[in-house]
């Protein structure tokens, strides 16, 4: 079965220090890898993906993300965190079916940032 | 800003009354997904459209829910008999067909089951 798994509830980081947002997955096949972020009182907003190619995606607000095949992993980062990325973090696979188009995303449990001045 | 929009926005009712979600896509968008989230957990996919054919459907969405793209735009997503355990957000998405999971979220639609 398809899974996602993000071990930390909550992640705390001081602005200006580098942070970390990890997941770690389980899929049959290549993996569609995403992250997506939730403001309070907002839509999920897509941040990143990973389809193919290069290990280390850049997305949107200075975030990336690493894809990591033999640790089934693709951790969040970002070198200097801002106050304003206090949000919840969700980390979400897809994959090809045996129709050959995409499945359905399936999302891991969110993990909470918190970034402190 | 043209998003994604769901109506209503919160939905208190009682236990086995029967409720109905809209969701109006991106106009240019001809997937339209629905999703379900609860308290501290990411959300759990219930089904999809793409144009007016629903694809693919969760074990999770029993036979009280019902959901509809008739002419391939707007979606309801309807719970007959509503229990507390159906008390969630519920989300809608769309996107283009091709691009690869960026999907595009409503705010929601919180259903309350007293």
């Amino acid at each position: 079965a398809q899974s996602v798994a993000q071990p930390e509830d909550q992640v705390n980081v001081a602005e200006g220090n580098p942070l970390t947002v990890k997941c770690t997955y389980s899929v049959s096949g290549n993996p569609y890898l995403f992250w997506y972020v939730q403001y309070p009182n907002r839509g999920l907003q897509f941040l990143l993906k990973y389809i193919t190619g290069d290990n280390l995606v850049k997305g949107s607000y200075g975030f990336e993300a690493e894809f990591n095949k033999s640790q089934t992993s693709f951790h969040l980062k970002k070198p200097s965190a801002l106050v304003s990325d206090s949000a919840l973090y969700f980390c979400a696979v897809s994959y090809k079916n045996y129709g050959g188009s995409q499945g359905n995303l399936i999302f891991g449990k969110g993990t909470k940032l918190s970034v402190k001045p | 800003d043209t998003g994604v929009s769901q109506n209503p926005r919160h939905k208190i009712t009682k236990r086995g009354q029967n409720v109905t979600f809209r969701c109006d896509p991106i106009s240019e968008h001809n997937r339209l997904y629905w999703y379900r989230q609860t308290l501290g957990q990411g959300p759990e996919f219930l089904t999809y459209f793409q144009n007016e054919a629903q694809l693919e459907k969760s074990r999770l969405l029993s036979d009280r829910f019902s959901a509809e793209r008739p002419k391939g735009s707007f979606s309801t997503l309807e719970i007959q008999r509503t229990e507390q355990g159906d008390s969630a957000m519920y989300l809608c998405a769309s996107s283009l067909s091709g691009i690869s999971g960026e999907l595009f979220f409503g705010e929601g639609s919180r259903l309350t089951v007293l």
